[in-house]
């Protein structure tokens, strides 16, 4: 059972936009920055969104990211089937822990 | 640009130790966070604990804390980290992964990973 909760699939048609969200708590998404990471099958994660918001050099401004409260979202606009993968949430917990949400897999129909 | 290189695939018997190096090349090593994540067949990210090399010290999940040990190598930028007393659960790609805040004991992200481990416990 992950700490950050997420849906464990999505599906939307290419060109279209999908939200996956993350839900947390006081102690993580609440009170932490959030960063979000795509992962295809058997490869590393790799980061998209860090600072809840923020793309590294090199990652399409389809992807944004947004956090409110507790909360946080991953939009993917302009859907790509290269876009099909594994999206996970994570954040420090002041549990003193890294936590991760459960992971999204995105399907692009 | 940092590159992280991890040592190749393992297969152990239960109650074992396993070792797990990731050698990072470029950039500075010792003021950044070190960490293992471990992601088991079809399941999620988990994380294990870092290291900063320039501290020495690490920090660990509760669930690994007594089990694992991270360590850090600054004369060959090389992180390791040893899982002990291995049972089937323990089956899992264990990727190390680099936290470009400076000498953070908190890292809220990963902005490099190694390429993976596999690790395989079975009798």
């Amino acid at each position: 059972q992950s700490v950050l909760t997420q849906p464990p699939s999505m599906s939307a048609a290419p060109g279209q936009k999908v939200t996956i969200s993350c839900a947390g708590g006081s102690s993580n998404i609440g009170s932490h920055f959030v960063s979000w990471y795509q992962q295809f099958p058997g490869t590393a994660p790799k980061l998209l969104i860090h600072d809840n918001n923020k793309r590294p050099s090199g990652i399409p401004d389809r992807f944004s990211g947004s956090k409110s409260g507790s909360s946080a979202t991953l939009v993917i606009t302009g859907l790509q089937t290269g876009d099909e993968a594994d999206y996970y949430c994570g954040t420090w917990d002041s549990s003193l822990s890294v936590v991760f949400g459960g992971g999204t897999r995105l399907t692009v129909l | 640009q940092v590159q992280l290189g991890q040592s190749g695939a393992e297969v152990k018997k239960p109650g074992s130790s396993v070792t797990v190096s990731c050698k990072a090349s470029g950039g500075n090593f010792s003021i950044y966070s070190f960490n293992w994540v471990r992601q088991a067949p079809g399941q999620g990210l988990e994380w294990m604990g870092g290291v900063i090399p320039m501290f020495g010290a690490a920090n660990y999940a509760q669930k690994f804390q007594g089990r694992v040990t991270i360590t850090a190598d600054k004369s060959t930028n090389t992180v390791i980290m040893e899982l002990r007393s291995l049972r089937s659960e323990d089956t899992a790609v264990y990727h190390c992964a680099r936290s470009p805040q400076q000498y953070n004991w908190s890292p809220d992200v990963f902005d490099v990973w190694g390429q993976g481990t596999m690790v395989t416990v079975s009798s």
